[in-house]
C-alpha cells in the first residue's frame, strides 16, 4: 500500500519570500502525484499533479512542483509567497496499478505567511 | 458550473445517535467518494462509487458506517451509533470516469463537520 509523508506540519514565511514543502511518498512504481490547498471552511482545490513525462509541473497560482524519483519526493515551490497563499497543503499520492482512484493523503503541512 | 454539494455543514450529536450525510456531486461524474479528516490528519477514503456501484469500501467502519448512492447520483453517509473518534470532517468528492486506467481530477465539496459529545 502507498504512503505520504508531509516532515513539516507548520512553515511560517514572510510575504514576498520563496517557499518549499516537503513531500515524500512510498510506493512500489511510480505513483500518480498530486499537490491540494484546503483553506479554513473550504474544499480541497487541486494545486498539481504529476502523471508522467516532463518531472518539473506547473500548476495554478504560481505554483510548481518537481518529481524526483531517486528520492521518492514530488516538493512543491513557489517563488514568491503572496498573504493569499495561508492555508493548509496536502501531498497526495495515488496507485497506478489497481482499479481505486482514492487518493492516499498526508497529514499536511500548514502554511502561514507573515507581512 | 456547479461544484460538488453537501449538507449539512456543521452537526453536533451526543455519542451512540445517528446521524446522516448528503453530497450532490457535479453533473455527470460518474465516481464518487467519501473521505474521513480528522483534525490534524490528511482525508482518508471511507467508500468509492461507481455510479451505483461499490468500487473500494475497505476502509469503513461497516459496523458504525453506511452508504448508499441508490440512482448513481446523490450519495447519502450514515453513522449508527455514532462513537467520540467519529468527531472529524466528512468530504464528498466527485470525478469523470475515465477507463483504462487512468485518473481525473477529483472535485471536493465543502464538508461536513462533526462533532460528536
Amino acid at each position: 500500500a502507498q504512503s505520504v509523508t508531509q516532515p513539516d506540519i507548520h512553515i511560517t514565511v514572510s510575504e514576498g519570500a520563496s517557499l518549499e514543502l516537503r513531500c515524500n511518498y512510498s510506493y512500489g512504481a511510480t505513483p500518480y502525484l498530486f499537490w491540494y490547498v484546503q483553506s479554513p471552511g473550504q474544499g480541497l482545490q487541486l494545486l498539481l499533479k504529476y502523471f508522467s513525462g516532463d518531472t518539473l509541473v506547473q500548476g495554478i497560482k504560481g505554483f510548481e512542483a518537481e518529481f524526483k524519483r531517486s528520492q521518492s519526493s514530488f516538493n512543491l515551490r513557489k517563488p514568491s509567497v503572496h498573504w493569499s497563499d495561508a492555508a493548509e497543503y496536502f501531498c497526495a499520492v495515488g496507485a497506478t496499478d489497481t482499479g481505486r482512484r482514492a487518493l492516499t493523503f498526508g497529514s499536511g503541512t500548514r502554511l502561514q505567511v507573515q507581512p | 458550473e456547479a461544484g460538488v454539494a453537501q449538507s449539512p455543514r456543521y452537526k453536533i450529536i451526543e455519542k451512540r445517535q445517528s446521524v446522516a450525510f448528503w453530497c450532490n456531486p457535479i453533473s455527470g461524474h460518474a465516481t464518487l467518494y467519501w473521505y474521513q479528516q480528522i483534525l490534524g490528519q490528511g482525508p482518508k477514503l471511507l467508500i468509492q462509487f461507481q455510479n451505483n456501484g461499490v468500487v473500494d469500501d475497505s476502509q469503513l467502519p461497516k459496523d458504525r458506517f453506511s452508504a448508499e448512492r441508490l440512482k448513481g447520483v446523490d450519495s447519502t453517509l450514515k453513522i449508527q451509533p455514532a462513537k467520540l473518534e467519529d468527531s472529524a470532517v466528512y468530504l464528498c468528492a466527485s470525478s469523470f470516469f475515465l477507463s483504462g486506467g487512468q485518473y481525473n481530477e477529483q472535485f471536493f465539496g465543502p464538508g461536513t463537520r462533526l462533532t460528536v459529545l
